[in-house]
Parts: structure tokens; C-alpha cells; sequence
């Protein structure tokens, strides 16, 4: 299947300063990304789906000026944490979308581990 | 290399049983779950194993065995909802997530 990469793969930082992570889609086009959150054994929390060259679209209770979200290519996009808290400590994850005619599959990527001090 | 290995796609009758097996190889094992998500929308947490054995949750039960790098989910008393994708994913030992490409379950009346 098609690759999903995502860097860094984790992260430790102080409270108050800002954390970017980048998924890229590897050997495919992909039509939009989503970023998600991960909370211990829970379900992972779908924080906003971007397509390429336009705004992001961002779930309810997600603040849009705390995660800012990039997809300036077709093979990237990134999420930038600004002005990070504890609270923030998750796993985030990408995932793409291959939308080709009837080809609609979504690939995930490993994580990146957030931990913020 | 890292890999999880489950069908690409599987049929079955409503009102019947259901297995979908996960095989994986990964460097370490912190934990496995399994997700079902539908077309279009996010995945939703059905189970999460660490200890070898057996977890029911109502109609849905999971199983791992960490020595056997196998994990599966079956699932009883089909309904036409439960139709949808299934994804086995792997925490490794760096807490990394190892996704499976996915099981398509298609269940027929």
C-alpha cells in the first residue's frame, strides 16, 4: 500500500513554545489529509481535514489559531502547535486520501509522540 | 521492516460469525488495537490488547497472542452496519504506530 511518513517521529518541548509536524505522502497524490488526535486507548479524534491549496476545515472544539494547519502540496501538510501546554501531550496522526475515480482509500502514518514539559 | 499483515477483503452473511485475522512483525510490542471505520468518516476504537487472551465487548471479542505475532477480531450476530472497514494497528517500541492496510468486510443479506 501507499506510505505516509511523519517527522518527527516524537517531540519534547517547554510549555509556550511551538511544535510543527509534517506528514508526507510518499509515493502518492494525495487529494486531502487529516489530522488526528490520540488519547490513551481511545478512539483517534479527528481534529481537521485539509485539501490541498485551500483552508483547513477544523472539527468542533478544535481551535484553529492553537493548531495551524499547511497543505501547500499535494504530498504535504503540516500541523503546527503554537504556544504548546501539557495539556497538549498526545499522539497525533496523519492520515491521506487518494480520491481517483471511484478509488477512495485512506493510509495512515506512524505518530509523531508530543510531549510538552 | 516492520509489517502487519490482515485480508484485503472478506464477505459475509448477516446474522453470522465473522474472524478477521492480524498478523504482524514488529520491532517490540507495546500494544494492539483495532479500529472499524466506515466510509468517509474517522475510525472508532473497538479494542486495544497488550496481555495475551481474550477481550469481549458485546458482540465484538478480540484476541491476541504476542509469541504467535497474531491478534484477531471476530465479530458475532452480524448486522448490515458492521459493514465497513477494519484496521488492525501495532504500537511499537518506540511508540510508533504500525497500521495494517485494512480488512473490507461486506456483509451481504
Amino acid at each position: 500500500g501507499a506510505v505516509v511518513s511523519q517527522h518527527p517521529s516524537w517531540v519534547i518541548c517547554k510549555s509556550g513554545t511551538s511544535v510543527k509536524i509534517e506528514c508526507r505522502s510518499l509515493d502518492f497524490q494525495a487529494t486531502t489529509m487529516f489530522w488526528y488526535r490520540q488519547f490513551p486507548k481511545q478512539s483517534l479524534m479527528l481534529m481537521a481535514t485539509s485539501n490541498e491549496g485551500s483552508k483547513a476545515t477544523y472539527e468542533q472544539g478544535v481551535e484553529k489559531d492553537k493548531f495551524l494547519i499547511n497543505h501547500a502540496s499535494l504530498t504535504l501538510s503540516t500541523l503546527t502547535v503554537t504556544s504548546a501546554h501539557p495539556e497538549d501531550s498526545s499522539f497525533y496522526i496523519c492520515s491521506a486520501r487518494v480520491l481517483a475515480g471511484d478509488f477512495n482509500e485512506q493510509f495512515f502514518g506512524p505518530g509523531t509522540r508530543l510531549t510538552v514539559l | 521492516g516492520q509489517n502487519i499483515d490482515q485480508p484485503t477483503e472478506m464477505t459475509a452473511t448477516e446474522g453470522a460469525i465473522v474472524q478477521i485475522n492480524c498478523t504482524y512483525q514488529t520491532s517490540g510490542f507495546n500494544g494492539l488495537f483495532w479500529y472499524q471505520q466506515h466510509a468517509g468518516e474517522a475510525p472508532t476504537f473497538l479494542s486495544y490488547n497488550v496481555l495475551d487472551g481474550l477481550e469481549e465487548k458485546g458482540r465484538f471479542s478480540s484476541f491476541l497472542s504476542r509469541s504467535k505475532g497474531y491478534s484477531y477480531l471476530l465479530l458475532k450476530e452480524l448486522q448490515m452496519k458492521d459493514s465497513a472497514s477494519y484496521l488492525c494497528a501495532v504500537i511499537d517500541s518506540n511508540y510508533q504506530l504500525i497500521w495494517g492496510a485494512g480488512t473490507k468486510l461486506i456483509i451481504k443479506p
